[in-house]
């Protein structure tokens, strides 16, 4: 079993509708949990950022945590073409240590 | 916000030849510095941990010959592939932790081998 799985893609939502991403990670004792949103050919950037289950907002992103289910997802409402990018979820153990990321799913935004 | 670079951010090489990568965070200290790779349509794969004034810790399948790694100060980690093969072509990006644990990323240096 992978350490880290996201569900596969790609994905295609229209413009406007809500894109849900999904992870699952097998390390119960993971402590941090993010998002991060990769174009094609360039680094990650950090996305979101969530550590407490329930739900974290920011703009038009969500982020969900369940540790009972260790289960994470994120949530991208009225979505944009400019949202169109791969998403990789990333798990880490404690604070600064190292993140082990999963294979990303690609989302496409239609205009 | 904390900012990271990464130079060269494209080398092109010949087989046989070494590459040296640098990383350095512009504003902030970073005791440890995380090297990855990516193939194409792979995610982020860590190659080693990279920490201040001692050798790095090299994930398992990482040649640590191959891949030198050097943290000489604070603000820069340099990654050196020796006697590259086409097969080391790929985008390689690193990452520096903050005081706080915060982690981030340059913009990445894709090596092409011919």
């Amino acid at each position: 079993q992978k350490e880290v799985e996201q569900n596969s893609g790609p994905l295609s939502v229209p413009e406007g509708a809500i894109a849900s991403l999904n992870c699952t990670y097998s390390d119960r004792v993971s402590q941090s949990f993010f998002w991060y949103r990769q174009y094609s050919g360039k680094s990650p950037e950090l996305i979101m950022s969530i550590y407490s289950n329930g739900d974290k907002e920011d703009g038009r992103f969500t982020a969900q945590l369940n540790k009972a289910s260790q289960y994470v997802s994120l949530l991208i409402r009225d979505s944009q073409p400019s949202d169109s990018a791969t998403y990789l979820c990333a798990v880490q153990e404690t604070s600064g240590s190292r993140l082990t990321f999963g294979e990303g799913t690609q989302l496409t935004v239609n205009p | 916000g904390a900012v990271v670079s990464q130079h060269p951010s494209r080398v092109i090489c010949k087989s046989g030849t070494s590459v040296k990568i640098e990383c350095r965070s512009l504003d902030f200290q970073a005791t440890t510095m995380f090297w990855y790779r990516q193939f194409p349509k792979q995610s982020l794969m860590l190659m080693a941990t990279s920490n201040e004034g001692s050798k790095a810790t090299y994930e398992q399948g990482v040649e640590k010959d191959k891949f030198l790694i050097n943290h000489a100060s604070l603000t820069l980690s340099t990654l050196t592939v020796t006697s590259a093969h086409p097969e080391d072509s790929s985008f390689y990006i690193c990452s520096a932790r903050d005081d706080v644990g915060g982690q981030y990323f340059g913009p990445g240096t894709r090596l092409l081998v011919l």
